[in-house]
Formats: structure tokens, C-alpha cells, sequence
């Protein structure tokens, strides 16, 4: 199975500050065929079901705000908030879709300074 | 509007069984795979299980194979897991979710309120 290690497990950020979340697999998860990195990031608040923020490594999800941005290829991901809102404070989950079973990080928690 | 409701959460002896039903609506439910992720009470996210758009493709996690059986029936636009000789390691919140192909696995875009399950004797 493809391990997925989230850093850091729990991230304290000022409002309007940047948060930067990192997520390495344990393979890679770039399909050289299509150049497609398989990889989603998820967005969990309190009480509620995740979300879909990012898929392909660095598509956002219609809706998604422009401050929310995914980066990185084959094995070294990074989510970043570029100005962190009251709303954002959530538990952030990457997931690789590449091969089975699907794996999620063990999530990283943003809170607010 | 993507809605996916879940059913038939409860309380379960070890090794006894319980049937998750999801009823979707909003979309055309035999165009999309389907899955189950579960999460325990303050624990993060596992994979589950996955089912193509016509059923006949599915994946399971090793530790429910051969407990858990995914279905569908696409003219009822409906997901089911059946549950089978649960363990306590079962208890969690199941949620039924979308993935945004017709495939088994890929991203999921639409995830419901969830049901939970809990395993005690």
C-alpha cells in the first residue's frame, strides 16, 4: 500500500497568514502516461463530511476559493492557504487515487492563532 | 444537487451484521463509481470500498474483504455495503461518497453526512 505522511500533524496560523500543509507518498503517484499526478486534498470541518479542495495535484474544485492552492509532483506535495479566514480552520486530508487501495494522510489540523 | 444520504447505521454484536444503504440524487448515478470511507470517532480518514458505474467491478480494503460486500442498483439510484461477522475495529462513521469517473477508484467529489456504526457486545 502507498503510505501518505502528512506534515505537520497540527499548524497554528495568524488571520491572513499563510499556512503551508506538505504531503509525501511512499511511491510515487505520477502516471507518466498522462503526466497526471494522482493526488486530492480534502478539507474537514468539525461536525461535517470532507470536502474536495484539489484534485490532479493542482486543480481546484469548482467553488473552491483562489486561496487554496496544491503544488508538488510524484512524491512531495504541498497545499497552501495564501491567507488564512476564520472558515479555513478544518482538518486538511491528502489522498492518493493512483493505485489500490486509495490512502489518505493521517491529516493536519489548522487552527487559528 | 449532488445528494447522498446514508441508512442503517447502528448498533451491532461482534460478528453479527448490519446493511448501509446511500439513495442519490442530483445526478446521473449509473455515469459515476462509487465508494465507502470510513472514519472512527476522532480518527482520520480510510478507504473502504469502491464499485464501478455498472456493478461489475469492485475493490475492497484487505481487512473487510470477504465481510463486506459493495452493491448497486442503479435504477433505484442506490448504494449499499453489506456488513458481515463486524469486528470492533468496524466502528466508525461510513460515509458514502462519488467518484468523479465511472471507475472504481479516482477522486471523490461528493461525499454524504455519513452513518454510524458501532460494534459492541
Amino acid at each position: 500500500d502507498i503510505v501518505m505522511t502528512q506534515s505537520p500533524d497540527s499548524l497554528t496560523v495568524s488571520l491572513g497568514e499563510r499556512a503551508t500543509i506538505n504531503c509525501k507518498a511512499s511511491q510515487t503517484i505520477l502516471y507518466s502516461s498522462n503526466n497526471n499526478n494522482y493526488l486530492a486534498w480534502y478539507q474537514q470541518k468539525p461536525g461535517q463530511p470532507p470536502k474536495l479542495l484539489i484534485y490532479w495535484a493542482s486543480t481546484r474544485q469548482s467553488g473552491v476559493p483562489d486561496r487554496f492552492t496544491g503544488s508538488g509532483s510524484a512524491t512531495d506535495f504541498t497545499l497552501t492557504i495564501s491567507s488564512l479566514q476564520p472558515e479555513d480552520v478544518a482538518v486538511y486530508y491528502c489522498q492518493q487515487y493512483y493505485t489500490s487501495p486509495p490512502t489518505f494522510g493521517q491529516g493536519t489540523k489548522v487552527e487559528i492563532k | 444537487e449532488v445528494q447522498l444520504v446514508e441508512s442503517g447505521g447502528g448498533v451491532a454484536r461482534p460478528g453479527g451484521s448490519l446493511r448501509l444503504s446511500c439513495a442519490a440524487s442530483g445526478f446521473s448515478f449509473d455515469d459515476k463509481g462509487m465508494t465507502w470511507v470510513r472514519q472512527a470517532p476522532g480518527k482520520g480518514l480510510e478507504w473502504v470500498s469502491g464499485i464501478n458505474w455498472n456493478g461489475d467491478r469492485t475493490d475492497y480494503l484487505d481487512s473487510v474483504k470477504g465481510r463486506f460486500t459493495i452493491s448497486r442498483d442503479n435504477a433505484k439510484y442506490s448504494l449499499y455495503l453489506q456488513m458481515n461477522s463486524l469486528r470492533a475495529e468496524d466502528t466508525a462513521f461510513y460515509y458514502c461518497a462519488r467518484i468523479s469517473s465511472p471507475l472504481v477508484r479516482g477522486v471523490i467529489d461528493y461525499w454524504g453526512q455519513g452513518t454510524l456504526v458501532t460494534v459492541s457486545s
